[in-house]
């Protein structure tokens, strides 16, 4: 059975802190996504990474997919409100585009 | 907006009740996708559908009937439930289910509550 373990499963920080959060697992996935899920709302995609050691930045956030393609973090410099929600990444696994899910990882940005 | 939408948004029900969650995208995809998010598991997969055709039952037990009458439109028909199916059910598409790198776009959900 494949898993992704996400740490930390909490996080609260003060406006302008970085932080990292860390997605691990003993399997290769094809590639890895990291969604966003606001409360009352669905998970919205905010990178896919697909080549091992790739690294893709999305203005303040900065994604890297592992070497051996089985870990993945995201980064958050100097992190504002805007930022609190529930981070998501997501393994993809076998041939009809089955994602897989890590627990999550809970961010809330203190003023 | 994100193009896909479900309804009903919130539905709590007995479990000998019969009801139908729907979903439905606006995006011209072909795959579509039944997901059970609960507060102490990952959002788990539960079924997938590539052009109306069921192409992965994630072992969902059978009191939840899947059906795509078509490529826009996805239900969740549910019968005897039981206190532990208590969830947030979201539905995603994709354009395709085959080939990697697909990015699913989800629905905000339906909330159930089991009585």
């Amino acid at each position: 059975t494949q898993l992704l373990e996400q740490s930390p499963q909490f996080l609260s920080i003060q406006e302008g802190e970085n932080l990292t959060v860390y997605c691990n697992s003993s399997s290769v996935f094809s590639s890895l996504q990291w969604y966003r899920q606001e409360p009352g709302e669905g998970p919205v995609l905010l990178v896919t990474v697909v080549t091992g050691g790739e690294v893709k930045k999305l203005k303040r956030l900065t994604f890297q997919f592992g070497d051996a393609r089985k870990d993945s973090s995201l980064h958050i410099t100097a992190a504002q409100t805007g930022d609190t929600g529930l981070y998501l990444c997501a393994g993809v696994s076998g041939g009809y585009n089955k994602l897989i899910f890590g627990a999550g990882t809970r961010l809330a940005v203190h003023p | 907006e994100t193009g896909v939408t479900q309804t009903p948004r919130h539905l709590v029900m007995g479990m000998t009740n019969k009801k139908s969650l729907k979903c439905e995208q606006h995006l011209g995809h072909n795959a579509m996708y039944w997901y059970k998010q609960s507060a102490k598991k990952p959002l788990e997969l539960m079924f997938v559908y590539s052009l109306e055709e069921r192409v992965e039952n994630n072992s969902v037990p059978s009191r939840f009937s899947p059906e795509c009458p078509n490529s826009s439109h996805l239900f969740l028909h549910l019968h005897t439930l039981q206190p532990e199916d208590s969830a947030l059910y979201l539905c995603a598409s994709s354009q395709d289910a085959v080939g990697s790198n697909q990015p699913q776009h989800f629905g905000d959900g339906t909330r159930l509550s089991i009585l």
